[in-house]
């Protein structure tokens, strides 16, 4: 139980287009989903929080008019990377737990690989 | 602030032999602590997890980390590694009050050797 899909595992695109990514919780609701970026060998940035049927809330340092998150559903969030450069490139990974209760692990999706050429 | 030290960012050891993967946290709140391990492209699995009782945590294959309050400490150890457990490691802290948010260490690149 408790599976989180990410999707899609890597993507390659061109500097100036957007990708979208998705994550899904597969069998539990999710209110809350996290999003990571990883640099090699590097540990896990986080990125923003994603409330479902709220506005994201960002770090600091991470520009939320570029990595625009919707949490449309307890189900499903979406980071979609703008006009996005060589710079972007990296290991984005989401995560969510099934229980709201602060102690809960979190569980990651695969991570998604993109490559800006 | 929560922040996460992994000092270790490599740490090779051979099969069969103990290792022991540092952490330390630093934190104005009380917190919960884990421990995550990530194989190559992969996410993240939870490994085992600290919340109350016990300051000796177990998980199913093996490894074990102890709660140190008074050193904040999490560190994570294993008395005899195979070649799968090879993989990078993270620590991870979250807190009991406040901003919900995790907030992980650095990790450590454990590699069995054979």
């Amino acid at each position: 139980g408790a599976v989180v899909s990410q999707h899609p595992s890597w993507v390659i695109c061109k500097s100036g287009t957007s990708v979208k990514i998705e994550c899904r919780s597969l069998d539990f609701q999710a209110t809350t989903m996290f999003w990571y970026r990883q640099f090699p060998k590097q540990s896990l940035m986080l990125m923003a929080t994603s409330n479902e049927g709220s506005k994201a809330t960002y770090e600091q340092g991470v520009e939320k008019d570029k990595f625009l998150i919707n949490h449309a559903s307890l189900t499903l969030s979406t980071l979609t990377v703008t006009s996005a450069h060589p710079e972007d490139s990296s290991f984005y990974i989401c995560s969510a737990s099934p229980r709201t209760a602060r102690g809960s692990p979190l569980h990651f999706g695969n991570g998604t690989r993109l490559t800006v050429t | 602030a929560q922040s996460v030290t992994q000092l270790d960012s490599q740490v090779p050891v051979f099969e069969e032999a103990p290792v022991e993967l540092r952490c330390n946290y630093s934190s104005s709140v009380s917190v919960y602590l884990f421990w995550y391990v990530q194989y190559p492209n992969q996410g993240l699995q939870l490994l085992l997890k600290y919340l109350s009782g016990s300051t000796l945590v177990e998980s199913i294959n093996g490894f074990e980390a102890e709660f140190n309050k008074s050193q904040t400490s999490f560190h994570l150890r294993k008395p005899s590694v195979h070649i799968s457990d090879t993989a990078e490691y993270f620590c991870a802290v979250s807190t009991t009050s406040g901003t919900y948010k995790y907030i992980f260490g650095t990790g450590t690149r454990l590699k069995v050797l054979a």
